[in-house]
């Protein structure tokens, strides 16, 4: 089946800088990369997501690349803010028809004033 | 955007005793909801993926005559712990699908559940 790593586990950053969080998916036929942003007792909340036929996607200041071939997907968070401080987890979904979704084990972003 | 809804968001409960809790879609119909467990710093981690009018499907591991989960309509589905014990304890999370439309998954806002 699907498995997801996702790397860093911690992320440190001055604010106004830019992180990049980086994830590798194992199956080739996943078709489906959501990206969410879990606040400290809530539910992940969706920010961005990039489906198979696009190379990359941007909302603002958030940005998802995918590369098929490495079978790799990238977030970047652009002038980050305090309020991006939470942990983000990347996602990828299969091609069966369960859309059971594989998550990565999350990156802790904290954004220092 | 769509909106799931949990409920309830915490809840203490005896050792012994069963636990229900609630995952609705309130503004699309959700042909296929996800139950998912996280633990304290962990990832989520899919238990079951509940399909309206059939049976669930439960991931390798997880006892499904302990977690058993109803999926009636295409708006609830259900999540009940029964025989809760300590090590039960955790933050419960639900997803919902439309039934109609791409493959995002939205997610309720979780359940905390302490078993003593």
């Amino acid at each position: 089946g699907e498995n997801v790593e996702q790397h860093p586990s911690t992320l440190s950053v001055q604010e106004g800088d830019s992180a990049v969080i980086k994830c590798t998916y194992s199956d080739s036929a996943s078709n489906y990369f959501p990206w969410y942003k879990q606040e400290l007792g809530k539910g992940p909340q969706l920010i961005i997501d990039i489906r198979s036929n696009v190379g990359e996607k941007k909302d603002q200041r958030i940005a998802v690349t995918l590369n098929k071939t490495a079978k790799h997907f990238s977030l970047h968070i652009t002038e980050t803010q305090p309020e991006d401080s939470a942990v983000y987890f990347c996602a990828a979904v299969g091609v069966d028809s369960s859309y059971k979704l594989i998550f990565g084990s999350g990156t802790r972003l904290l954004v220092r004033p | 955007g769509a909106v799931v809804s949990q409920h309830p968001s915490w809840v203490i409960c005896k050792s012994g005793t069963s636990v229900k809790i609630e995952c609705r879609s309130l503004d699309f119909q959700a042909t296929t909801m996800f139950w998912y467990r996280q633990f304290p710093k962990q990832s989520l981690m899919l238990m079951a993926t509940s399909n309206e009018g059939s049976k669930a499907t439960y991931e390798q591991g997880v006892e499904k005559d302990k977690f058993l989960i109803n999926h009636a309509s295409l708006t609830l589905s259900t999540l009940t712990v029964t025989s809760a014990h300590p090590e039960d304890s955790s933050f419960y999370i639900c997803s919902a699908r439309p039934s109609h439309g791409p493959t995002e998954a939205f997610f309720g806002q979780g359940t905390r559940l302490t078993v003593v």
